[in-house]
């Protein structure tokens, strides 16, 4: 089975400039998350989708959305990038259900290195 | 979730087993432990979990002890590609959608 993949796997952006990051998960898998990771924060957690629906979000400002599609690919953006946001951004996909007894192991894309000039 | 402690960092022989330690000692019933780890600059990549039975599968084991405070991962014939930094998490299967990674041990294989 083919794993998480994420495109493009590096994007260079100026200040102001907005960028929009797409993610496919494992087939069958329906929720996606999204991941922030700089060295100085390590991991932080966006946004989790599940069956379109924005079920769960981090503490992040409204420049950062996502969306999630019916067929479980899921995109995010940030809008008037600061430089901040420069970061390595995962995606994970996970085989849970909503209702009933699931596995809701989290497996990891390549990510998305974002470098902000 | 648990808080877990692991060392730094590591130093493993080629082709040895590597073993890693993790503890958590806060750790509750019906929480699992995890185990991921990542290669410089790659996404974190899931190896094993497993809650209170020890546990195996192609990449490593999950040895957990019966008290539940403490767990090592084992990567029984240690290659230069399983460099990379090693977290244990631990949480509560199903109702925790969000992963939270400590610093990890830095588990370097040397040839």
């Amino acid at each position: 089975k083919a794993g998480v993949t994420q495109t493009p796997r590096y994007l260079i952006k100026t200040r102001g400039q907005q960028v929009t990051l797409s993610c496919s998960p494992i087939s069958g898998h329906r929720s996606v998350s999204w991941y922030q990771q700089t060295p100085g924060q390590g991991l932080q957690f966006l946004f989790e989708y599940f069956s379109e629906t924005q079920r769960n979000k981090g503490n992040f400002p409204g420049r950062f959305s996502g969306r999630q599609f019916s067929n479980s690919r899921s995109e995010m953006n940030v809008s008037t990038l600061e430089l901040g946001d420069s970061a390595l951004y995962l995606c994970a996909s996970s085989p849970k259900k909503l209702t009933g007894h699931s596995t809701d192991t989290q497996y990891f894309g390549p990510g998305t290195r974002l470098t902000v000039l | 979730d648990a808080k877990t402690t692991q060392p730094p960092s590591m130093d493993c022989a080629e082709g040895r087993a590597a073993n890693l330690p993790c503890n958590h000692s806060t750790i509750s019933g019906n929480e699992y432990v995890y185990w991921y780890r990542q290669i410089h600059s790659q996404g974190p990549q899931y190896i094993i979990h497993g809650l209170k039975n020890n546990e195996t599968n192609e990449m490593a084991s999950l040895i957990i002890t019966e008290d539940r405070k403490s767990s090592t991962l084992i990567l029984p014939h240690a290659t230069l590609r399983d460099t990379a930094v090693y977290y244990c998490i631990v949480r509560v299967a199903g109702s925790n959608y969000k992963l939270t990674f400590g610093k990890g041990t830095l588990l370097t294989v040397n040839p």
